[in-house]
């Protein structure tokens, strides 16, 4: 069965610190991976996703993560962190052995930025 | 803004009744995803129609259940609610399938509390 694992409940750093958010996954076949964010009161926004090619995945607000195919991470990372990325950020799966209907959640990891 | 609107944003109501939710997908999305999202179980994916029919399944109560109707809008159904049933309940959606690499676009959610 496919999962991902966010081995980190919360993440402190210091404004204009780099970043990094762990993410590992397991599936059978070749990963669809998935990054969101989720700030207060909202719903989920989409970052940046895997599917295939560079290893490292550029996304919105200057967010990027890397694929490691041989530690199978997904690493979300940025190089200088500013408070208003404080929020819930969910690594996801998609589980292609369904057919790729499902998608499958980690339990989210807190990021607080320190001012 | 992600194009994906639910109502209602908030919804209190006893156990044993039953409740609707309604999400209005993207323009020209076509599938249209469910999520419980809890502080107990994290973000569960529910179930998933595409063009009016189900596609996927997930660890969806029998208790729930949920339709696609001709103008792409979903509804989820909720009876026979039980004090575990609060959670915040997301609705996403897509162009196609998601075969994979598909991004799934979230509403802002509706928050269910039952007492």
């Amino acid at each position: 069965a496919q999962s991902v694992a966010q081995p980190e409940d919360q993440v402190n750093v210091a404004e204009g610190n780099p970043l990094t958010v762990k993410c590992t996954y397991s599936v059978s076949g070749n990963p669809y991976l998935f990054w969101y964010v989720q700030y207060p009161n909202r719903g989920l926004q989409f970052l940046l996703k895997y599917i295939t090619g560079d290893n490292l995945v550029k996304g919105s607000y200057g967010f990027e993560a890397e694929f490691n195919k041989s530690q199978t991470s997904f690493h979300l990372k940025k190089p200088s962190a500013l408070v208003s990325d404080s929020a819930l950020y969910f690594c996801a799966v998609r589980d292609i052995e369904t057919g790729g209907f499902k998608t499958i959640f980690g339990a989210g990891t807190r990021l607080f930025v320190k001012a | 803004d992600s194009g994906v609107t639910q109502t209602p944003k908030h919804l209190i109501t006893a156990t044993g009744q039953r409740v609707t939710l309604r999400c209005s997908p993207r323009s020209g999305d076509l599938s249209v995803y469910w999520y419980q999202q809890s502080l107990d179980q994290g973000l569960q994916f529910l179930i998933q129609y595409y063009n009016g029919e189900e596609r996927a399944k997930g660890n969806i109560l029998e208790r729930f259940s949920a339709q696609q109707f001709p103008d792409l809008h979903s509804e989820l159904n909720l009876s026979s609610l039980e004090l575990g049933d609060s959670a915040l309940y997301f609705c996403a959606s897509s162009k196609r399938l998601a075969g994979g690499g598909e991004t799934q676009y979230f509403g802002p959610g509706t928050r269910l509390l039952v007492l």
